[in-house]
């Protein structure tokens, strides 16, 4: 079946580092890529996502790489801030029974060190 | 505003016990999803309404039920459970098929079976 692999599973950086986390799916059908950040307690929240038609997408801090000849995508986080510590989730996604299901990738915990 | 509210944000329940989660948008959403989540894993999709219709169920048992009462809300009905079923249980709310394809979490109601 459809499965989405996701790491490191956890990575640590220094205040101010970068850090970088890699997804790999395995149905070519998938076309868009959400990333989803996960605070203590809370839901997923969405942080940046992208479509299969771009390459690459950048919000401020944060951008995503997609290439779908490999079947590759990343998150990628520029100076990175404590309050960035929390698990970030992958997910490939294809339309399906009329709605878009998400395959999850397994969760990357990264702590920022101060 | 991407809000989507999720009543209560705990639950304890017996095994005998019968219960319900709730879970609210009003961004006009047509379609929500019910997500289930073990500690450490990623959200499991469990059910997939589109336009207030069950279009996926994912083999999930008979113990949860869902309904979708109106197009603002969906709840997730809960008897028999087993300790296994103990989770954070996460709605997810998008704008619909055709349309664009992110999902937007709520914070998720944490159930403990005793």
């Amino acid at each position: 079946g459809e499965n989405v692999e996701q790491h490191p599973s956890t990575l640590s950086v220094q205040e101010g580092d970068s850090a970088v986390i890699k997804c790999t799916y395995s149905d070519s059908a998938s076309n868009y890529f959400p990333w989803y950040k996960q605070e203590l307690g809370k839901g997923p929240q969405l942080i940046i996502d992208i479509r299969s038609n771009v390459g690459e997408k950048k919000d401020q801090r944060i951008a995503v790489t997609l290439n779908k000849t490999a079947k590759h995508f990343s998150l990628h986080i520029t100076e990175t801030q404590p309050e960035d510590s929390a698990v970030y989730f992958c997910a490939a996604s294809r339309r399906t029974s009329g709605t878009y299901k998400y395959i999850f990738g397994t969760g990357t915990r990264l702590k920022v060190l101060a | 505003d991407t809000e989507v509210t999720q009543t209560p944000k705990h639950l304890v329940m017996g095994m005998t016990n019968k219960k319900s989660l709730k879970c609210e948008q009003h961004m006009g959403h047509r379609a929500m999803y019910w997500y289930k989540q073990k500690a450490k894993k990623p959200p499991e999709l469990m059910f997939v309404y589109s336009y207030e219709k069950l279009s996926i169920n994912e083999s999930v048992p008979s113990r949860f039920s869902p309904e979708c009462p109106n197009s603002s809300l969906l709840n997730l009905h809960l008897h028999a459970l087993q300790p296994e079923d103990s989770a954070l249980y996460l709605c997810a709310s998008s704008p619909g098929p055709g349309l664009t394809y992110e999902q937007y979490f709520g914070p998720g109601t944490r159930l403990t079976v005793t």
